[in-house]
């Protein structure tokens, strides 16, 4: 069965620089979701989106932005990164009306600030 | 503010064990309450979820018990094998399973010893 795509699973950037993480959900689900885990954390919620349009906001910085396009992938983009970014981002998707079904994550990009 | 708390942090138990992992809650408005299993590097994986209209939910070894009144539920795996050694999150959300944001608790990071 198709997972979600999460690329890439490994990126160093060093400080002050941008990186894009890019997600691609399971076929047919509507609904994308952002977490970031650092270490030996619970997951955050990020941000979701809906049919391309963002449908609700958690803890993302302001130096973060992100989007849904019309294919359904998403795109995180990170600037102006600092050592507190390292951590483990996953997306995550579902069907938005998933009653019984609920999320499945992908394995994640692990980004190293240095 | 943690609006999910588990415990315990960590748990060691012998092959064939029980092991239990409990989660508190304080928004009474949380209406869907999953648990997540997850192995280093990798997204965390739906176990199991549980309503609260329903007491427990049982699925192979791995029953939830919901308690409302108390705000509170459990993850119970029994027959514990070394291949379960990994952390469990809980989680709730308000509005359902898909289209919402996850409220996770800290982790329990579980080893099962042969």
């Amino acid at each position: 069965a198709a997972g979600v795509i999460q690329s890439p699973r490994h990126l160093i950037k060093e400080k002050r620089e941008t990186a894009t993480l890019k997600c691609y959900p399971i076929p047919r689900h509507d609904t994308v979701y952002w977490y970031q885990q650092g270490p030996g954390q619970d997951p955050q919620f990020l941000i979701s989106f809906y049919e391309k349009m963002q449908s609700d906001k958690g803890s993302i910085p302001d130096r973060f932005s992100a989007q849904q396009f019309s294919d359904y992938h998403s795109e995180l983009n990170m600037s102006s990164l600092e050592l507190g970014d390292s951590a483990l981002y996953f997306c995550a998707s579902s069907p938005w009306d998933g009653a019984n079904y609920g999320y499945t994550f992908g394995s994640g990009t692990r980004l190293t600030v240095v | 503010q943690q609006q999910v708390k588990q415990s315990p942090q960590s748990l060691i138990v012998q092959k064939g064990g029980i092991s239990i992992i409990n989660c508190a809650y304080e928004n009474t408005a949380f209406d869907y309450f999953p648990w997540y299993q997850q192995f280093p590097g990798k997204g965390p994986a739906l176990l199991i979820a549980i309503r609260p209209d329903v007491s427990e939910k049982k699925e192979g070894r791995f029953t939830i018990s919901f308690n409302k009144s108390a705000k509170q539920f459990s993850l119970h795996i029994m027959d514990s094998q070394p291949g379960d050694s990994a952390t469990y999150f809980c989680a709730a959300s308000i509005g359902g399973a898909s289209g919402s944001r996850l409220t996770f608790g800290e982790g329990t990071q579980l080893t099962v010893n042969p």
